[in-house]
Formats: C-alpha cells, sequence, structure tokens
C-alpha cells in the first residue's frame, strides 16, 4: 500500500528558512518526488530524489533516507511567491506510478 | 514543444449530462496518467496507459468512467452521467521516464 504524511499547513516569514518534512510507506518504492503548486493551477515539478542524501537546487533542496522513510524540502531566502502548496509524492512499481500526498500549503508573511 | 495539453480549461455541466476531456501530451513521451484533484487535496491517480495500453485504472475510476489513447497519441477521458461528485480538477500528466509534466488540467464543475 501507499501512504504518505506531510504537515497540512506551515506559515514562515519572507527571507527565512522553512522545512517541510515527508513521511512515507510505500510498496516498491522507486523515489520520491516534491511539487510545487500555485492555487488554480497544475503541479510543477521541484525535485526527484532516488538515492540517500541531500539534493540542492538553488534555494530548494531535497533530502531523503530510504531506511527511515523521510524526506524534506527546504526553501532557503523564502520569498512571497513560494506561497503555494508543496506535494510530496513517491514513485513506485515498474512504470513509476506516482502516489502524491495532500500537500503543505505554505503561506509566506512580510 | 509546448508540454501537455489539456482542453476544455473549464466545464461546467448539469448533473447527468455527458463530458468528455482531452489531452495531448508531450510528443515524445510513451507514459501518460490521468488524475483528479478536490480542493485541499493532493492529486488521485485515476489511470495510466503505456503507449495505447491502458494497464492500471485506480477503484476511483467507476464504470461511468472511460478513458482512451488510440494510437498511443492523444488521450480522452469521459464521464457519463455526472454526479455533483464529480466536481474537481482533473489533470493528465506525460513522461518517459522519472518526473512527470502536468497539463494545466481541466476544471469540471457539476451544477
Amino acid at each position: 500500500g501507499q501512504n504518505i504524511d506531510q504537515p497540512t499547513e506551515m506559515t514562515a516569514t519572507e527571507g527565512a528558512i522553512v522545512q517541510i518534512n515527508c513521511t512515507y510507506q510505500t510498496s516498491g518504492f522507486n523515489g520520491l518526488f516534491w511539487y510545487q503548486q500555485h492555487a488554480g493551477e497544475a503541479p510543477t515539478f521541484l525535485s526527484y530524489n532516488v538515492l540517500d542524501g541531500l539534493e540542492e537546487k538553488g534555494r530548494f533542496s531535497s533530502f531523503l533516507s530510504r531506511s527511515k522513510g523521510y524526506s524534506y524540502l527546504l526553501l532557503k531566502e523564502l520569498q512571497m511567491k513560494d506561497s503555494a502548496s508543496y506535494l510530496c509524492a513517491t514513485s513506485s512499481g515498474g512504470y513509476q506510478k506516482v502516489t502524491f500526498g495532500t500537500g503543505t500549503k505554505l503561506q509566506v508573511i512580510p | 514543444d509546448t508540454g501537455v495539453s489539456q482542453d476544455p480549461r473549464h466545464k461546467i455541466t448539469k448533473r447527468g449530462q455527458n463530458v468528455t476531456f482531452r489531452c495531448d501530451p508531450i510528443s515524445e513521451h510513451n507514459r501518460l496518467y490521468w488524475y483528479r484533484q478536490t480542493l485541499g487535496q493532493g492529486p488521485e491517480f485515476l489511470t495510466y496507459f503505456q503507449n495505447e495500453a491502458q494497464l492500471e485504472k485506480s477503484r476511483l475510476l467507476s464504470d461511468r468512467f472511460s478513458a482512451e489513447r488510440p494510437k498511443g497519441s492523444f488521450s480522452t477521458l469521459e464521464i457519463q452521467r455526472t454526479e455533483q461528485g464529480d466536481s474537481a480538477m482533473y489533470l493528465c500528466a506525460s513522461s518517459r521516464s522519472g518526473g512527470y509534466t502536468f497539463g494545466s488540467g481541466t476544471r469540471l464543475t457539476v451544477v
């Protein structure tokens, strides 16, 4: 089965750093995605972790621990435009089906 | 390459009517997925195609739902005898390997 948990909402201050955690229990786990979704829009790809460790991409970094079933998305130097929902999703099975969590709604305040 | 295209962007229909949505994936992507998303939730998997073959259907996809991908190119999702509970954003995504690229979605409102 598939089970993905992430906080429902978070608030952070412009210019600060925020970490969004995700835990998962996924059969046939391949890798973990993070997507950003602004209200009323489609999700956009942020990162994909297959191996343990931290991957950095500009202001965004994503971490994965396969043994712990744990990932986080780290956003640095927050900007107002970063206010969005952040979806944790796991890829599993032979054809890499993606299952999404419910998303974490991040509000960046001045 | 203009990405994944979905049509229409918005659809308002009366309960009991049939609706059909279209998805044009990125041309070299052989995998195509349909998801449904309601407010405050993540996208929920509906069905998956590899080329023209429909390889998996979710239990969410009742008998009123049908999806096709003739010739392994564009795909259609049809909902028959729509119900108010069908109101949602219907997202199409395609991939070759690794991450999905999503279309902008079709927002369905059943009144």
